[in-house]
């Protein structure tokens, strides 16, 4: 697959530990966020998504939170598995009526 | 359920050879996206499209054409191919602006 991860941060746990990944994004008016997961040699998928309106949403074994005041987002996943590692991306975005903007992506590694 | 996915998934081109390169979803969304996807410059939006016959330039749209005469369809044209665009394109999809973007497998184009 295209290895778009040789300048990219690289965050690395051991199998069943959780992990977090962090975002800071760039506009304070953006009102909804997306993360996803892209393995290697394949397209991105959606895990988990926030509009501004929260601060934190759960889904399967991952949580979402969002700290407007600093424009953080963090991606916790729990009990971390090899199947997760992979790029993470966040991305923001205006609701109203603009476009994706994307994060450079995190590294997560899983060691067995 | 074939979802969305692009042709051809490897190309080799030359310079100033016209290239296209094919999107096609299943799901009668409304919005489709082109992307690039480079080292240290994560993905970046080259078109949109919000309808049929409806597209707009995104970030890096210099060298590109595209099209939409079919909601199903989103053909990238690279007029006159260059070493620079030398990339991994990814078409994406959504059912509205601001909702999760269905990504595809991706086209690895190199251009000698």
């Amino acid at each position: 697959g295209e290895s778009v991860g040789l300048h990219l941060p690289t965050l690395s746990v051991q199998e069943g530990d959780n992990s977090i990944i962090n975002c800071a994004y760039s506009n304070s008016a953006s009102d909804y966020f997306i993360w996803y997961k892209q393995e290697s040699g394949k397209g991105p998928q959606f895990i988990i998504d926030i509009r501004s309106n929260m601060d934190k949403r759960q889904g399967q074994r991952v949580t979402v939170l969002l700290n407007k005041t600093v424009k953080h987002l963090s991606l916790q996943i729990a009990a971390t598995q090899p199947g997760d590692s992979a790029v993470y991306f966040c991305a923001e975005t205006l609701s109203w009526g603009n476009k994706l903007v994307f994060g450079a992506g995190t590294i997560l590694r899983v060691k067995s | 359920d074939a979802g969305i996915t692009q042709s051809p998934r490897y190309k080799i081109t030359e310079t100033g050879r016209q290239v296209t390169l094919m999107c096609h979803q299943t799901w009668s969304h409304s919005y489709m996206f082109w992307y690039r996807q480079d080292l240290g410059h994560g993905l970046r939006l080259i078109y949109y499209s919000a309808a049929a016959d409806i597209t707009d330039k995104g970030e890096v749209p210099d060298g590109y054409v595209v099209s939409r005469s079919k909601t199903e369809n989103f053909p990238l044209t690279l007029e006159s191919a260059t070493r620079s665009q030398t990339s991994v394109y990814f078409c994406a999809s959504s059912q509205a602006w601001a909702n999760e973007q269905f990504f595809g497998p991706g086209t690895r184009l190199t251009v000698l």
